[in-house]
């Protein structure tokens, strides 16, 4: 099992330009979340799903949006970045019945 | 909102030393999380806190659930270069899937 995937490792974008962060899971889990990590801040939580076609909003979810078509994967789309959306992205999965979420490797986003 | 407060921000210690990281929180958690990130990776779930008073022990490392399950404890124990890393506690609410991290602990072991 290759666990949660997450593509592409590093992006740099131009203020206003809109990309989708890819987020793949391959343990049949229902529930994935998409945070973002900056310092001193811990994980914030942008949206999740408990389910293909159910989503819903975390802490910060402005300028974010998601959908879940499919168990395996989980999109975050960024559709006019800012510069305040410069983070580190990590999306994370885990099963109804278990306690413990399993995150990506992440995605560092830099916006100009 | 679910806040939790995690302290020390930072903590730079020696090799044999040992150091207790806090986790507090106003609020009631079904359960509560204990986290270690490497730079450039993901945070990996080290222990999950479920009862009121429970203590888990993980070689080295102990953990604490508060009595009210409002607030956790993490104890090293003679810390070595390896322990260094982000520690992250989370809590999860009555809202399944959702869980509330604390701000992290940046801790240096130095040899």
């Amino acid at each position: 099992n290759a666990g949660v995937t997450q593509t592409p490792k590093f992006q740099v974008l131009k203020t206003g330009q809109s990309m989708t962060l890819q987020c793949a899971q391959d343990m049949n889990h229902e529930y994935m979340s998409w945070y973002r990590q900056d310092p001193g801040m811990g994980l914030r939580l942008i949206h999740y799903s408990v389910g293909a076609g159910i989503t819903d909003q975390g802490e910060v979810p402005n300028g974010y949006n998601v959908s879940r078509s499919t168990t395996e994967d989980f999109p975050l789309r960024l559709l006019s970045a800012a510069p305040s959306q410069t983070s580190v992205y990590f999306c994370a999965s885990n099963g109804r019945y278990y306690n413990e979420q399993f995150f990506g490797p992440g995605t560092r986003l830099t916006v100009l | 909102t679910q806040l939790l407060e995690q302290s020390p921000q930072f903590l730079s210690i020696q090799e044999g030393e040992n150091l207790t990281v806090y986790c507090n929180s106003s609020s009631v958690f079904s359960s509560l999380q204990w986290y270690r990130q490497e730079p450039g990776e993901g945070p990996v779930l080290l222990v999950t806190v479920v009862t009121g008073g429970e203590v888990k022990k993980l070689k080295r490392l102990t953990f604490q659930f508060g009595d009210a399950r409002k607030d956790s404890s993490l104890h090293i124990t003679a810390a070595q270069p390896g322990d260094t890393g982000l520690y992250l506690c989370a809590g999860r609410g009555t809202s399944y899937g959702k869980l509330t991290f604390g701000q992290g602990t940046i801790l240096t072991v130095h040899p």
